[in-house]
């Protein structure tokens, strides 16, 4: 069956980095574009990051555009999210995502990021 | 960029009722939009895309219609496992996507 989990959060300060994965099995993960949303405590759900199914294509919503960066391994099918800079408000459960058209069809547990001095 | 907004906030039903979910877009996004469900501590699900097409294991019980700028999700009748968080989504910017803010049911 299609599993997505990530892994890789903790708690950070701001300014720093940490890097997230998520390893998936179950489908052709080179087929699909993958992504990254984000919820932070008690709030709805923001798309985070995409990166199309070969890795060439990469977009990132304004809030984490010039610190986040994606990326991926299809050898070795991971979705891979790189988070420099880290601020308060970027603490959240990080979720990945299969992007199927235009929705997101398959889900991961996701993981707890906190940043806080 | 399309923003989707999501009423009511909160639905208090009890079980067996039907429930009326609304969203709504700023500007029209065709028949491109999706449903999740979000229970607590668990990731969102996909009920509804296209509108109107209910995606694998989704029950019938689930109604999804709208297009343009207004959307409804229709829960015909309620289970004790369809309390939960209901958000709606689009494709507002391609490649860019939008969420709404979200409508809790919960038990009356």
């Amino acid at each position: 069956q299609v599993q997505l989990v990530e892994s890789g959060g903790g708690v950070v300060q701001p300014g720093k980095s940490l890097r997230l994965s998520c390893v998936v099995s179950g489908f052709s993960f080179s087929h699909y574009a993958m992504q990254w949303v984000r919820q932070a405590p008690g709030k709805g759900l923001e798309w985070v990051a995409l990166v199309s199914s070969n890795g060439d294509e990469k977009y990132y919503a304004d809030s984490v555009k010039g610190r986040f960066s994606v990326s991926r391994d299809n050898s070795e099918n991971t979705l891979v999210l790189q988070m420099d800079s880290l601020r308060p408000e970027d603490t959240a459960v990080y979720y990945c995502a299969r992007r199927n058209s235009d929705y997101f069809d398959y889900w991961g547990q996701g993981t707890q990021v906190t940043v806080t001095s | 960029d399309s923003v989707l907004t999501q009423s009511p906030a909160t639905l208090s039903l009890s079980p067996g009722e039907r429930a009326t979910l609304f969203c709504r877009a700023s500007q029209s996004v065709g028949g491109y939009l999706a449903w999740y469900q979000q229970k607590p501590g668990q990731s969102p699900r996909l009920l509804i895309y296209d509108a109107s097409i209910r995606a694998t294991g989704t029950p019938a019980r689930f109604r999804g219609s709208g297009s343009g700028t207004d959307f409804t999700l229709t829960i015909s009748s309620l289970e004790p496992e369809d309390f939960a968080i209901y958000y709606c989504q689009h494709r507002s910017n391609w490649p860019l996507f939008t969420f709404g803010p979200g409508t809790r049911v919960d038990l009356k």
